[in-house]
């Protein structure tokens, strides 16, 4: 089963509100990511868990939070975003990581998220 | 710094056509090369994962060439199907962190039935 699930699929929040994207794959994948994609352009990574520790945090502002409960699991806590930060966001898994190269990722569906 | 380009940004095809696409890389030391498809509002699907090794690589009605010398990498698609409309991305690793991949701007396929 090649399947990275995420929830919810839509999301609309206020700037002061608090709010968390999760993420799920049963693959046995020992890698975790997190990117941001907005209309028309590719995916922007954001974070990489490898081995449930932070590995990779691409400078990516506070108000956006990631957790990696377990190697199964991996979250996105969201808090004071603003309207900019509207976008899809995509959790990805892969076998792990490796220099020089990557294991073959496998993309969840996405979560549409709208700040108003 | 790794740059990848494709080439054409969009297509229009009639069904049953073959047809190429193209992906570019400017550091030749690459591991690996990806290949995916997203739909529209969708997540990235990948189509087929190409190592540094190969020279090709298939799947279905797929084909992907690698040629690492000359920067290059291909996605053909044989007897094309209005299901195939959607955007291509290729993806290559970034430098010697094998966790960053490095997009292309995609390649918006549409074929008309």
């Amino acid at each position: 089963d090649t399947e990275v699930t995420q929830t919810p699929k839509h999301l609309v929040m206020g700037m002061t509100n608090k709010k968390s994207l999760k993420c799920e794959q049963h693959m046995g994948h020992r890698a975790m990511y997190w990117y941001k994609q907005k209309a028309k352009k590719p995916p922007e990574l954001m974070f990489v868990y490898s081995y449930e520790k932070l590995s990779i945090n691409e400078s990516v502002p506070s108000r956006f939070s990631p957790e990696c409960p377990n190697s199964s699991l991996l979250n996105l806590h969201l808090h004071a975003l603003q309207p900019e930060d509207s976008a899809l966001y995509l959790c990805a898994s892969s076998q792990g990581v490796f220099s020089g190269g990557t294991y073959e990722q496998y993309f969840g569906p996405g979560t549409r998220l709208t700040v108003t | 710094k790794q740059e990848v380009t494709q080439i054409p940004a969009a297509l229009s095809v009639p069904e049953g056509e073959n047809l190429v696409l193209n992906c570019s890389f400017t550091d030749s030391a690459i591991y690996n090369l990806q290949w995916f498809r997203q739909d529209p509002g969708k997540g990235l699907t990948s189509l087929l994962l190409i190592q540094s090794s190969q020279r090709e690589q298939t799947s279905g009605r797929l084909n992907a060439s690698l040629d690492k010398s000359s920067g290059r990498s291909t996605l053909y698609i044989a007897a094309s199907q209005p299901g195939d409309s959607a955007t291509y991305l290729c993806a290559v690793p970034l430098g010697t962190s094998g966790s960053r991949l490095t997009f292309g701007e995609g390649t918006q396929l549409t074929v008309n039935p």
